[in-house]
C-alpha cells in the first residue's frame, strides 16, 4: 500500500483558492488517488478521485502530474463551511481493498 | 440510491461490558464493507473489512471482532470493552468505481467508562 504525506494543517480566508498537496512516492501503476473531506463527528465524505492529469467536479479539482508521485486538491473560493480535515488516499478497487487513512490536512478557513 | 445506516449513534458502556454495533447498507448488493475507529483528533484506523458473507479480514489485533451474517449487514462486537476502545466507530461500503471510493455511515460515538 502506498503511503501518503500531507501537511498537517493549513489556514486560508474566505474566497481564496486552496491547494492541498499530497505526496505518494510509492504509488503503484494501478492505484487511483482519492480525496475525502471530514467534518467533526461525521464520517469522511468522498470528494474526488483521479488516475492521471486533471479531474474536475462541482466541488473541487484534482491535479496529478505525469509521474503521479504527488497530487493536488484544489478548492476554489473556499467558504467558512469548508473548514474540515482533508484526507488523501491511494489504492485500487481490487480484492478487499485495504485502505490506510493518514492524519489528513486540517484546513481552517477564516472570515 | 445507496444509503448506509449505523446504530446506535452514541453509547456509554462500562469497562468489561460487551459491545455490539450494527451497520446496514441499502441499495446495493455484495458490497465490500469496512469498520474503522477514530480516536479524538486522529485519523481513521481500519479495523476489519469484508468482501462477502462470513468473510472477515482483521487489520489490528485487539479485543474486537466483526461478523457479516447477511450480505448488507456488518456487526462489530466485543466481549469485554477496554478504556482504549473509546472512539468514533465508522462503517463504510466501497463504491463500484475502479478507484474504490468509500461511502461512510454517520458513525457511533463510544465512550467506555
Amino acid at each position: 500500500l502506498a503511503k501518503t504525506t500531507q501537511p498537517i494543517s493549513m489556514d486560508s480566508y474566505e474566497g481564496q483558492e486552496v491547494n492541498i498537496t499530497c505526496s505518494h512516492n510509492n504509488i503503484a501503476t494501478n492505484d487511483y488517488i482519492t480525496w475525502y473531506q471530514q467534518f467533526p463527528s461525521q464520517g469522511p465524505r468522498f470528494i474526488i478521485q483521479g488516475y492521471k492529469t486533471k479531474v474536475t467536479n462541482e466541488v473541487a479539482s484534482l491535479f496529478i502530474p505525469a509521474d503521479r508521485k504527488s497530487s493536488t486538491l484544489s478548492l476554489p473560493r473556499v467558504s467558512l463551511s469548508d473548514t474540515a480535515v482533508y484526507y488523501c488516499l491511494v489504492g485500487v478497487n481490487t480484492g478487499g481493498f485495504k485502505t490506510i487513512f493518514g492524519a489528513g490536512t486540517r484546513l481552517f478557513v477564516k472570515a | 440510491s445507496q444509503t448506509i445506516h449505523q446504530w446506535p449513534a452514541t453509547l456509554v458502556q462500562p469497562v468489561g461490558s460487551p459491545l455490539s454495533l450494527e451497520c446496514t447498507v441499502e441499495g446495493t448488493s455484495n458490497p465490500n464493507l469496512y469498520w474503522y475507529r477514530q480516536a479524538a483528533g486522529r485519523g481513521l484506523q481500519l479495523l476489519f473489512y469484508s468482501v462477502g458473507i462470513g468473510q472477515i479480514s482483521s487489520e489490528v489485533p485487539q479485543n474486537l471482532s466483526a461478523s457479516r451474517p447477511q450480505d448488507r449487514q456488518f456487526i462489530l462486537s466485543s466481549k469485554k470493552l477496554l478504556l482504549s476502545d473509546s472512539g468514533f466507530y465508522l462503517c463504510a461500503w466501497r463504491g463500484p468505481g475502479q478507484g474504490g471510493e468509500q461511502y461512510f455511515g454517520p458513525g457511533t460515538r463510544l465512550t467506555v467508562t
